[in-house]
């Protein structure tokens, strides 16, 4: 698998926009990037997952350079509750039936009020 | 609540005993999967099963670790003979993979905590 290069830990204020970056310059046309994050004590849960195109939910936001050599999760507002570590990763499309997820080591998001 | 479940919660053994953890996918689910996390790290892959068939194992399963998953539901993971290195919490995730998605998201379980005295 594709490796991703994150920050190892970020701010935010409460109610601010958190921005994520994840680079992983040696992606391959059908990997598709994914977030998953970890809140305390939790398993992780996915947040949202996107190939060339920004995506939307209600978790967040992912914007993908145009070049797919970067990515960034969005935060618009973040609460207390999005404190967690945010995992980047990369899946390969062709393999994506039960292929494994591959964490690296995340970015821990610290939230203050 | 449907989402995975994990038992036990917690566990802890002394060293050269025998663990088993179960995880009970959620319903439907045909893809299993088993993950450790030390402190500080991210989860590691440790197998994988489509249905009652496990089609992967890392290498970070050695043979004192066994996996089975017999009717394609529940999935139960045994360490043997355990050691301290193996203090760690075990995470099950499963996922079903639906038409035209490209990719399946994996629902992971709240893990079993691990520790070997």
């Amino acid at each position: 698998d594709a490796k991703t290069t994150q920050p190892n830990s970020m701010e935010s204020n409460e109610e601010e926009p958190v921005h994520l970056p994840c680079n992983h310059s040696t992606i391959s046309g059908t990997d598709y990037i994914h977030w998953y994050r970890q809140l305390p004590s939790q398993g992780p849960e996915y947040v949202i997952h996107g190939l060339t195109s920004n995506v939307n939910n209600r978790m967040a936001s992912l914007a993908i350079a145009e070049d797919r050599k970067s990515s960034t999760l969005i935060l618009h507002r973040a609460t207390l509750r999005d404190a967690a570590v945010y995992y980047c990763i990369l899946r390969d499309m062709i393999k994506a039936a039960g292929n494994k997820l591959t964490f690296g080591g995340g970015t821990r998001v610290l939230v203050k009020p | 609540d449907t989402g995975v479940s994990q038992d036990p919660r917690h566990k802890i053994t002394k060293r050269g005993q025998n663990v088993t953890f179960r995880c009970d996918p959620i319903s439907e689910h045909n893809r299993l999967y088993w993950y450790r996390q030390t402190l500080g790290q991210g989860p590691e892959f440790l197998t994988y099963f489509q249905n009652e068939a496990q089609l992967e194992k890392s290498r970070l399963l050695s043979d004192r670790f066994s996996a089975e998953r017999p009717k394609g539901s529940f999935s139960t993971l045994e360490i043997q003979r355990t050691e301290q290195g193996d203090s760690a919490m075990y995470l099950c995730a499963s996922s079903a993979r639906g038409p035209g998605q490209g990719t399946d998201t994996q629902y992971f379980g709240p893990g079993t905590r691990l520790t070997v005295l």
